[in-house]
């Protein structure tokens, strides 16, 4: 059974860092990409950045570049996205999705997302 | 600039149908989407690829009251016989090179 399974919610102060986590199973990682996703309250869905499973290699959307940043542990099969300042607005549901390596980049699979609170 | 387009809002009502529009901006009229659905305080989940000849590839366990048409630049979703918890979000999702996209979302009330 393909699973995502994320880490679970944080609550944070401005400025602190922070790391969260998606755990891959049950496919051929080797075949998917990973992105990030987040969803502010209330709002809809956005692209944050995807990684490479083979070279690991990371594409980030223009609105996140030089905010987040993206990596994995092939070893332990884990995507991490991580902050070093975090921001109130931050604030947000972070969700992990697959898609296929190749032409078609439907996201097939979420996990079941992490409730990031940036609050003083 | 690659876009998709999605009304705010639609209605039907408990066991009628409807049928939502993801548009593709104009000089990307010929690429796949695919929906995806959220219900109120859940993650989002994967219902449908649907390609430019509107054949479409549906996910694990998603109803056959769920089903996909393409025209054009526009992309459809159609809900049949309406159940009550087919109320929900639901956003199309495209991609091109190493770049992904969302529509704004559609929220459907089951009336």
């Amino acid at each position: 059974e393909v699973q995502l399974v994320q880490s679970g919610a944080e609550v944070k102060k401005p400025g602190e860092s922070l790391r969260i986590s998606c755990q891959e199973s049950g496919y051929n990682l080797n075949n998917y990409y990973i992105s990030w996703v987040r969803q502010k309250p209330g709002k809809g869905l956005e692209w944050m950045g995807r990684i490479d499973p083979i070279d690991s290699k990371i594409n980030y959307s223009p609105s996140f570049q030089g905010h987040v940043t993206i990596s994995r542990d092939k070893s332990i099969s884990k995507v991490y996205l991580q902050w070093r300042s975090l921001k109130a607005s931050d604030t947000a549901m972070y969700y992990c999705a697959r898609h296929p390596r190749g032409q078609s980049g439907h996201f097939d699979h979420w996990g079941q997302g992490t409730l990031v609170t940036v609050s003083s | 600039q690659l876009v998709l387009t999605q009304s705010p809002s639609a209605s039907a009502s408990l066991g009628a149908s409807v049928k939502l529009t993801c548009t593709l901006s104009s000089e990307h009229s010929n690429y796949a989407i695919a929906w995806h659905q959220q219900q109120v305080e859940k993650g989002p989940r994967y219902l449908m690829k649907v390609n430019n000849d509107g054949s479409h590839t549906k996910g694990d366990g998603i109803p056959d009251r769920f089903s996909g048409s393409s025209s054009g630049a526009e992309r459809y979703l159609i809900i049949s016989s309406l159940q009550s918890d087919d109320e929900a979000d639901y956003y199309c999702q495209t991609w091109d090179t190493g770049l992904y996209v969302f529509g704004s979302g559609t929220k459907v009330t089951v009336l």
